[in-house]
């Protein structure tokens, strides 16, 4: 029933390992974000894909690395953690040509790097 | 670039209190306005929109309006309650764009006292 769901929910790791977050939509959309939110809250966009094809790339290290396997999926893939690597990461969806614009998030990923 | 503000919180309210959370944009042509709200450890929701200058947004007894001519989109509600204790978000997005990203405000954290 989750319309946007992400796993692992919680995630707690030690700095330089790799470490990925999965992301699935049900909600027919074609384009899905990643965001990440820091220790204060605030909400960064980092990547975007519509229709599987990267149209955001914010200023984001290479260690990240998005990839789209087909529109309802969006996954994060974290290499050499870092300490400042610790947030919440918010994966959104929505369709382009339809709706106000409006994203549909899912319920975060905490990640710790410790 | 486009850009939103919020104001500092935390804002502290008793309950039946009457609240405002002001918010100002800077932005390109005729943005979509959007509050979310995150409650503690939740994702974020979609409180209320507005597409266009003029429109009200409303929703649980929460409104906005969008005023062009002062670029703003404050968000106010009569009488909180203590369920309402979250971080608020206001957000803009062309949402015709190809890219259609959320561009948040710092979020203002709410704590409704009995």
């Amino acid at each position: 029933d989750t319309a946007v769901s992400q796993t692992p929910k919680y995630l707690v790791t030690q700095m330089g390992n790799d470490k990925s977050i999965k992301c699935e939509q049900n909600l027919g959309h074609d384009t899905m974000y990643w965001y990440k939110q820091d220790s204060k809250k605030f909400l960064k966009i980092m990547f975007s894909y519509n229709n599987k094809e990267l149209i955001i790339n914010e200023t984001v290290p290479n260690r990240f690395s998005p990839k789209s396997p087909d529109k309802a999926h969006l996954n994060l893939h974290i290499n050499s953690l870092e300490l400042g690597d610790s947030a919440v990461y918010f994966c959104a969806s929505r369709h382009r040509d339809r709706g106000t614009g409006e994203l549909f998030f899912g319920e975060g990923s905490r990640l710790t790097v410790l | 670039g486009d850009s939103v503000t919020q104001m500092e919180g935390p804002v502290t309210l008793s309950e039946e209190a009457f609240l405002t959370i002001n918010c100002t944009y800077t932005a390109t042509g005729y943005p979509s306005l959007f509050w979310y709200v995150q409650y503690p450890g939740e994702g974020l929701q979609l409180l209320l929109k507005a597409t266009k200058a003029d429109d009200k947004g409303s929703n649980k007894g929460f409104e906005a309006t969008y005023r062009k001519e002062t670029t703003s989109f404050h968000l106010e509600k009569g009488s909180v309650q203590v369920s309402d204790s979250a971080v608020y978000f206001c957000a803009l997005s062309h949402g015709s764009s190809n890219t259609g990203k959320l561009i948040f405000g710092q979020g203002t954290t709410l704590q409704v006292k009995p």
